[in-house]
């Protein structure tokens, strides 16, 4: 399978606890976007990295939250003390880019986080 | 002032019928790309089209293409021929330059319903 993974596919936690996703991206793609989806919404953009380099990350995206791509490959997400209020789809999506234009994103088939 | 905006939150379709879904944003910027994505109940993205704000002609891929209207700011999706698996939710979104990156906003979608 070539395209974009996510792992786990569902993560339950409880209140306060540490939880860390993984995005695999397409092999050869160099731009990576982390998006949280809630209900009934569409995504909301998070954080972007160009190979390892972080360059964007969103309001949205509170001190709790880091996001890593070392070696410009896979990333993970972190979120720490997690809040009812994280529960939501994590989704990755990676697109191959220049300097000036990108591509579309293809997107991996999510995290559903749910904090109890 | 919302950057995508799609006022349909469901709409229903008779199978082999064609449906339109509406899209507009909002930009001061002249080079921009719209796309619709689909999203099934599975919750995987799935591109659909694409449509740059310099391209001349509407885009098209296989049933699917974009009325693109540029002076109104739409952006429609045209469904011709529907089928069952064409139920999901349907995202309009759109990349603009934000800072360096190419930025992409999502609408909040709409749910089509495909009856038998």
């Amino acid at each position: 399978d070539t395209g974009v993974s996510q792992n786990p596919r569902h993560k339950i936690t409880k209140r306060g606890q540490n939880v860390t996703f993984r995005c695999d991206p397409i092999s050869e793609h160099n731009r990576l976007y982390w998006y949280r989806q809630t209900l009934g919404q569409g995504p909301e953009f998070l954080t972007y990295f160009q190979n390892e380099a972080q360059l964007e990350k969103s309001r949205l995206l509170s001190d709790r939250f880091s996001a890593e791509r070392p070696k410009g490959s896979f990333s993970t997400l972190e979120i720490q003390r997690t809040e009812q209020g994280d529960s939501a789809m994590y989704l990755c999506a990676s697109s191959l880019g220049s300097t000036t234009y990108s591509n579309e994103q293809f997107f991996g088939p999510g995290t559903r986080l749910t904090v109890l | 002032a919302q950057k995508i905006t799609q006022t349909q939150p469901g709409m229903f379709v008779q199978e082999k019928e064609a449906v339109t879904l509406d899209c507009t944003y909002d930009t001061s910027d002249p080079s921009y790309g719209l796309f619709w994505y689909k999203q099934p109940s599975s919750g995987e993205m799935i591109f659909l089209i694409y449509q740059g704000s310099y391209d001349q002609q509407n885009a098209t891929e296989g049933r699917y293409s974009l009325n693109f209207q540029k002076a109104r700011k739409s952006a429609n999706l045209v469904i011709s021929a529907s089928q069952l698996g064409d139920s999901a939710m349907y995202f309009c979104a759109m990349r603009e330059p934000s800072g360096g990156y190419q930025k992409v906003t999502f609408g909040t979608g709409t749910k089509l319903q495909v009856i038998p």
